[in-house]
Protein backbone atom coordinates (compact mmCIF):
# COMPACT_ATOMS: atom_id res chain seq x y z
CA UNK A 1 0.00 0.00 0.00
CA UNK A 2 0.76 3.53 -0.83
CA UNK A 3 2.20 6.16 1.56
CA UNK A 4 2.30 9.29 1.54
CA UNK A 5 4.16 11.66 3.44
CA UNK A 6 4.27 15.51 3.81
CA UNK A 7 6.79 17.48 4.53
CA UNK A 8 7.09 20.17 6.37
CA UNK A 9 4.70 19.29 9.42
CA UNK A 10 4.10 22.93 9.77
CA UNK A 11 5.11 25.86 7.67
CA UNK A 12 4.99 29.43 9.37
CA UNK A 13 4.90 32.27 6.32
CA UNK A 14 3.70 35.99 6.17
CA UNK A 15 0.79 36.89 4.12
CA UNK A 16 2.45 37.63 0.52
CA UNK A 17 5.04 35.35 0.38
CA UNK A 18 5.18 31.91 -1.40
CA UNK A 19 4.62 28.51 0.10
CA UNK A 20 5.45 24.97 -1.29
CA UNK A 21 4.44 22.36 0.50
CA UNK A 22 5.72 18.97 -0.32
CA UNK A 23 4.32 15.31 -0.82
CA UNK A 24 6.09 12.28 -1.06
CA UNK A 25 4.64 8.96 -2.36
CA UNK A 26 6.25 5.28 -1.42
CA UNK A 27 5.93 4.13 -4.59
CA UNK A 28 4.72 5.81 -7.86
CA UNK A 29 1.27 6.90 -7.84
CA UNK A 30 -0.86 5.62 -10.96
CA UNK A 31 -1.80 8.13 -13.61
CA UNK A 32 -1.25 11.02 -11.33
CA UNK A 33 -4.13 10.33 -9.51
CA UNK A 34 -2.91 12.77 -6.96
CA UNK A 35 -4.94 15.39 -5.15
CA UNK A 36 -4.53 17.93 -2.62
CA UNK A 37 -7.56 19.26 -0.18
CA UNK A 38 -7.34 22.26 1.61
CA UNK A 39 -9.04 22.09 5.32
CA UNK A 40 -9.89 25.10 7.78
CA UNK A 41 -10.95 24.63 11.34
CA UNK A 42 -14.58 23.41 11.94
CA UNK A 43 -15.35 22.50 8.23
CA UNK A 44 -14.74 19.86 6.01
CA UNK A 45 -12.05 19.40 3.43
CA UNK A 46 -12.29 21.40 -0.16
CA UNK A 47 -10.93 19.89 -3.06
CA UNK A 48 -7.92 22.33 -4.59
CA UNK A 49 -5.93 20.23 -7.41
CA UNK A 50 -6.56 16.96 -8.80
CA UNK A 51 -4.70 15.50 -11.62
CA UNK A 52 -1.43 16.57 -9.80
CA UNK A 53 -1.84 19.78 -11.43
CA UNK A 54 -5.57 20.74 -12.19
CA UNK A 55 -7.27 23.30 -9.97
CA UNK A 56 -10.68 22.55 -8.97
CA UNK A 57 -13.82 24.81 -9.69
CA UNK A 58 -13.56 27.94 -8.07
CA UNK A 59 -10.11 27.33 -7.47
CA UNK A 60 -7.75 30.69 -7.33
CA UNK A 61 -4.79 30.54 -9.86
CA UNK A 62 -2.70 31.32 -7.02
CA UNK A 63 -3.13 27.50 -6.29
CA UNK A 64 -0.94 24.96 -8.54
CA UNK A 65 0.18 22.06 -8.64
CA UNK A 66 2.84 19.65 -9.65
CA UNK A 67 5.02 16.89 -10.14
CA UNK A 68 4.57 13.03 -11.43
CA UNK A 69 5.70 10.03 -10.34
CA UNK A 70 6.40 10.08 -6.72
CA UNK A 71 6.67 13.57 -5.88
CA UNK A 72 4.18 15.87 -5.97
CA UNK A 73 4.29 19.99 -5.17
CA UNK A 74 1.57 22.62 -3.83
CA UNK A 75 2.66 26.16 -4.53
CA UNK A 76 0.27 28.63 -3.57
CA UNK A 77 1.89 32.46 -4.62
CA UNK A 78 1.15 35.09 -2.72
CA UNK A 79 -0.41 34.18 0.39
CA UNK A 80 -3.88 35.60 1.15
CA UNK A 81 -4.90 35.66 5.12
CA UNK A 82 -7.76 32.74 4.15
CA UNK A 83 -4.78 30.52 2.96
CA UNK A 84 -3.93 29.68 6.19
CA UNK A 85 -5.50 26.09 6.81
CA UNK A 86 -4.23 22.55 6.77
CA UNK A 87 -3.30 21.01 3.38
CA UNK A 88 -3.38 17.01 2.90
CA UNK A 89 -2.37 15.49 -0.37
CA UNK A 90 -4.41 12.31 -1.30
CA UNK A 91 -4.31 9.41 -3.74
CA UNK A 92 -7.70 9.17 -5.60
CA UNK A 93 -9.41 6.05 -6.15
CA UNK A 94 -11.81 3.81 -4.80
CA UNK A 95 -9.62 3.08 -1.77
CA UNK A 96 -8.04 6.77 -1.20
CA UNK A 97 -5.21 7.37 0.83
CA UNK A 98 -4.30 10.50 2.59
CA UNK A 99 -1.07 12.43 3.83
CA UNK A 100 -0.84 13.26 7.41
CA UNK A 101 -1.36 17.07 6.33
CA UNK A 102 1.10 20.21 6.77
CA UNK A 103 -0.72 22.71 8.85
CA UNK A 104 -0.14 26.52 7.13
CA UNK A 105 0.16 29.02 9.65
CA UNK A 106 0.45 32.64 10.03
CA UNK A 107 4.03 33.74 11.12
CA UNK B 1 -26.80 22.43 -5.05
CA UNK B 2 -25.48 19.05 -3.40
CA UNK B 3 -26.19 18.30 0.08
CA UNK B 4 -25.34 15.61 2.53
CA UNK B 5 -26.11 15.24 5.86
CA UNK B 6 -25.25 12.96 8.54
CA UNK B 7 -26.31 11.66 11.26
CA UNK B 8 -26.39 9.20 13.85
CA UNK B 9 -22.85 9.66 15.71
CA UNK B 10 -23.28 9.91 20.00
CA UNK B 11 -21.66 8.09 22.50
CA UNK B 12 -21.26 4.40 22.45
CA UNK B 13 -19.38 2.01 24.79
CA UNK B 14 -16.36 -0.16 23.55
CA UNK B 15 -17.92 -3.55 21.56
CA UNK B 16 -21.23 -1.25 20.98
CA UNK B 17 -22.80 -0.72 17.76
CA UNK B 18 -23.65 2.32 15.77
CA UNK B 19 -25.61 3.08 12.58
CA UNK B 20 -24.55 6.12 10.53
CA UNK B 21 -26.87 8.18 8.03
CA UNK B 22 -25.92 10.18 5.15
CA UNK B 23 -29.09 12.18 3.74
CA UNK B 24 -28.25 13.50 0.19
CA UNK B 25 -29.96 15.89 -2.18
CA UNK B 26 -29.58 18.02 -5.25
CA UNK B 27 -27.93 14.74 -7.35
CA UNK B 28 -28.98 11.48 -8.93
CA UNK B 29 -28.49 9.77 -5.46
CA UNK B 30 -27.39 6.08 -7.86
CA UNK B 31 -25.09 7.59 -10.56
CA UNK B 32 -22.59 8.49 -7.95
CA UNK B 33 -19.61 5.99 -5.44
CA UNK B 34 -19.97 7.29 -2.55
CA UNK B 35 -17.39 7.02 1.29
CA UNK B 36 -17.12 7.48 4.23
CA UNK B 37 -13.68 9.24 5.49
CA UNK B 38 -12.98 10.01 9.17
CA UNK B 39 -11.03 12.07 10.88
CA UNK B 40 -9.37 12.29 14.60
CA UNK B 41 -7.22 14.97 16.01
CA UNK B 42 -4.36 12.61 15.89
CA UNK B 43 -4.16 10.53 12.93
CA UNK B 44 -6.17 13.36 10.42
CA UNK B 45 -7.80 12.30 7.68
CA UNK B 46 -8.57 8.26 7.14
CA UNK B 47 -10.54 6.46 4.40
CA UNK B 48 -12.78 4.29 5.99
CA UNK B 49 -15.32 2.47 3.22
CA UNK B 50 -16.73 3.36 -0.15
CA UNK B 51 -19.75 1.86 -2.10
CA UNK B 52 -20.73 2.00 -5.56
CA UNK B 53 -23.38 3.75 -7.17
CA UNK B 54 -25.61 0.54 -7.54
CA UNK B 55 -24.65 -0.60 -4.72
CA UNK B 56 -22.81 -3.88 -6.08
CA UNK B 57 -19.25 -2.84 -5.31
CA UNK B 58 -17.89 -2.11 -1.73
CA UNK B 59 -14.78 -1.30 -0.22
CA UNK B 60 -13.22 -1.17 3.27
CA UNK B 61 -10.28 -0.36 5.40
CA UNK B 62 -8.16 -2.80 6.50
CA UNK B 63 -8.48 -1.29 10.15
CA UNK B 64 -12.90 -1.84 9.81
CA UNK B 65 -13.01 -4.99 7.72
CA UNK B 66 -15.26 -7.46 9.11
CA UNK B 67 -16.88 -4.84 11.69
CA UNK B 68 -18.32 -2.56 9.53
CA UNK B 69 -20.69 -2.41 6.34
CA UNK B 70 -21.65 0.26 4.59
CA UNK B 71 -24.53 0.10 2.14
CA UNK B 72 -27.36 2.68 0.34
CA UNK B 73 -30.88 2.75 -0.09
CA UNK B 74 -31.21 4.69 -3.06
CA UNK B 75 -34.70 4.73 -3.28
CA UNK B 76 -34.15 7.10 -0.26
CA UNK B 77 -30.96 8.76 -1.15
CA UNK B 78 -29.37 7.70 2.02
CA UNK B 79 -25.82 6.28 2.67
CA UNK B 80 -25.28 3.88 5.94
CA UNK B 81 -22.69 2.84 7.71
CA UNK B 82 -23.55 0.53 10.26
CA UNK B 83 -20.60 -0.16 12.88
CA UNK B 84 -20.15 -2.99 15.05
CA UNK B 85 -17.71 -4.09 17.67
CA UNK B 86 -16.44 0.11 17.89
CA UNK B 87 -13.37 0.39 19.58
CA UNK B 88 -11.70 3.45 21.39
CA UNK B 89 -9.53 4.19 18.41
CA UNK B 90 -12.95 4.36 16.29
CA UNK B 91 -13.19 7.44 17.73
CA UNK B 92 -13.63 10.34 15.66
CA UNK B 93 -16.11 12.96 13.10
CA UNK B 94 -17.20 10.43 10.00
CA UNK B 95 -17.77 12.39 7.12
CA UNK B 96 -20.27 11.33 4.19
CA UNK B 97 -18.38 11.98 0.62
CA UNK B 98 -19.63 12.01 -2.67
CA UNK B 99 -16.86 11.32 -5.96
CA UNK B 100 -17.14 12.85 -8.97
CA UNK B 101 -17.10 10.09 -11.99
CA UNK B 102 -13.37 10.23 -11.83
CA UNK B 103 -12.87 8.90 -8.58
CA UNK B 104 -12.43 12.37 -6.94
CA UNK B 105 -13.63 12.83 -3.27
CA UNK B 106 -15.59 16.07 -3.95
CA UNK B 107 -18.75 16.88 -1.65
CA UNK B 108 -18.31 16.66 1.50
CA UNK B 109 -20.77 16.72 4.24
CA UNK B 110 -19.84 18.61 7.63
CA UNK B 111 -19.42 14.97 9.84
CA UNK B 112 -20.87 13.41 12.60
CA UNK B 113 -18.91 12.77 15.86
CA UNK B 114 -18.67 9.11 16.87
CA UNK B 115 -16.89 8.59 20.45
CA UNK B 116 -16.50 5.20 21.39
CA UNK B 117 -16.19 5.37 25.60
CA UNK B 118 -16.81 3.61 28.73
Amino acid sequence: EIVLTQSPGTLSLSPGERATLSCRASQSVSSNYLAWYQQKPGQAPRLLIYGASSRATGIPDRFSGSGSGTDFTLTITRLEPEDFAVYYCQQYGSSPIFGQGTKLEIK
Amino acid sequence: EVQLLESGGGLVQPGGSLRLSCAASGFTFSSYAMSWVRQTPGKGLEWVSTISGSGDYTYYADSVKGRFTISRDNSKNTLYLQMNSLRAEDTALYYCVRYSSGWLLVYWGQGTLVTVSS
